[in-house]
């Protein structure tokens, strides 16, 4: 079975400074992965996937996460954080089938002005 | 497209009756999430179906929950009787094919029992 664990179920960076959100999944395939983002009192918007192409995969909002599967990770980065990326951040995992994805627990990003 | 969508976005009900919240999925996906989110669980899937059949319900909570899907475009996740621990706020999600392209949400239903 599959699972994706989140390193850090809060992040606290300064507005302009880089953001990291780790993430790493364990699967016995190779699988899709994506990251979610979710705002306050928001649904799920997702932000960025991959699918088994270019492993430094670009998302929206200046996003993007690098697949290493050696290091079965995929972790999210942005060079420069604003304000407005305060956010709950989910990695996700896909099954073997391809029927049904696996959600983390999350990660809050709190950015300070 | 108007997206997922899921009425109504808030329910204050008392304990005991019944609630029933509605779903409206993109036109063309064949794949319909049920999912719950509370501040001590976090998300949690409840149950999905794939061309209006359900194919795992392992996470509905108890018989209190039912879930129906009489087309390709409605569901309906139904709670009765309603106890104040259901309060939380509940999302439907469809795709087209979820390992390809992910899952669209809901803006979801907000949920309180009192």
């Amino acid at each position: 079975a599959q699972s994706v664990t989140q390193l850090d179920s809060h992040v606290s960076v300064s507005e302009g400074t880089p953001v990291l959100l780790r993430c790493n999944y364990s699967s016995s395939y190779s699988p899709s992965l994506f990251w979610y983002v979710q705002h306050p009192n928001k649904g799920l918007q997702l932000l960025l996937k991959y699918t088994s192409a270019a492993t430094l995969v670009k998302g929206i909002n200046g996003f993007e996460a690098e697949f290493k599967k050696s290091e079965t990770s995929f972790h999210l980065t942005k060079p420069s954080a604003h304000m407005s990326d305060a956010a709950e951040y989910f990695c996700v995992v896909s099954d073997n089938a391809g029927n049904m994805l696996t959600f983390g627990g999350g990660t809050r990003l709190m950015v300070k002005p | 497209d108007a997206g997922v969508i899921q009425s109504p976005r808030h329910e204050v009900t008392e304990m005991g009756q019944e609630v029933t919240l509605r779903c409206k999925p993109i036109s063309g996906h064949d794949y319909l999430f049920w999912y719950r989110q509370t501040m001590m669980r976090g998300l949690e899937l409840l149950i999905y179906f794939n061309n209006n059949v359900p194919i795992d319900d392992s996470g509905m909570p108890e018989d209190r929950f039912s879930a129906k899907m009489p087309n390709a475009s409605f569901s309906t996740l139904k709670i009765q009787p309603s106890e104040p621990r259901d309060s939380a706020v509940y999302f439907c999600a469809s795709s087209l094919d979820p390992g390809l392209y992910g899952y669209t949400f809901g803006s979801g239903t907000r949920l309180t029992v009192v």
